[in-house]
């Protein structure tokens, strides 16, 4: 079965800091992996994906996610953090069983400060 | 058109009242997502819709009734809802069918519904 665990419900860090969100997956098949970000009062929006091939995955806003087989690890990082970053940051695994269902964590708050 | 609109934006409904929920994509996409989403949780799936049939029902009460009327459009049908089913609904959609497990799911905006 396919789980996720997000390490810290809440990360709070200075603008311009480093950002790193953890996530840990367990899966029974190859894993597809998801990181969305939620704004208040929004959806949620795609930040990044890794499928298959390069390990470290590029996605928007600047973050960036590297998949580790060895680890089951797919942690979000982003070089310096910008006040806009402030939001939940869902880590997701595609399930298996032939259909797309996304197995989340239980997100993870991001506090940006000045 | 990259969007996934859902309306209304905000619903407050009595125990007794049927209200419905639209979402409308525009991205020739095959597969439809209904998430439940409490406060401070991550979305819950409620159904899965694969080219307009309905492929996944996570053993949602009868009280939400879904619909595909066409490839473009999902609406959730609700009827004699409790107070505890309060929360954003979330509407979804990805290219492919099911089978699409790299698939990225676009969502929508949400409702946020009351149920008083």
């Amino acid at each position: 079965a396919q789980s996720v665990t997000q390490l810290g419900s809440h990360v709070s860090v200075s603008e311009g800091a480093l950002v790193l969100l953890r996530c840990n997956y367990s899966s029974s098949v190859p894993p597809y992996l998801f990181w969305y970000v939620q704004y208040p009062n929004q959806g949620l929006q795609l930040l990044l994906k890794y499928t298959t091939g390069a390990t470290l995955v590029k996605g928007i806003n600047g973050f960036e996610a590297e998949f580790k087989k060895s680890e089951t690890s797919f942690h979000l990082t982003k070089p310096s953090a910008h006040m806009s970053d402030a939001a939940e940051y869902f880590c997701a695994v595609s399930g298996r069983g032939g259909y797309n269902k996304l197995i989340f964590g239980a997100g993870t708050r991001l506090a940006v400060h000045p | 058109d990259t969007e996934v609109t859902q309306t209304p934006k905000h619903l407050v409904m009595g125990m007794t009242n049927k209200k419905s929920l639209k979402c409308e994509q525009h991205m020739g996409h095959r597969a439809m997502y209904w998430y439940k989403q409490k406060a401070k949780k991550p979305p819950e799936l409620m159904f899965v819709y694969s080219y307009e049939k309905l492929s996944i029902n996570e053993s949602v009460p009868s009280r939400f009734s879904p619909e595909c009327p066409n490839s473009s459009l999902l609406n959730l049908h609700l009827h004699a809802l409790q107070p505890e089913d309060s929360a954003l609904y979330l509407c979804a959609s990805s290219p492919e069918g099911t089978s699409g497990r790299s698939d990225t799911q676009y969502f929508g905006p949400g409702t946020r519904l009351t149920v008083l």
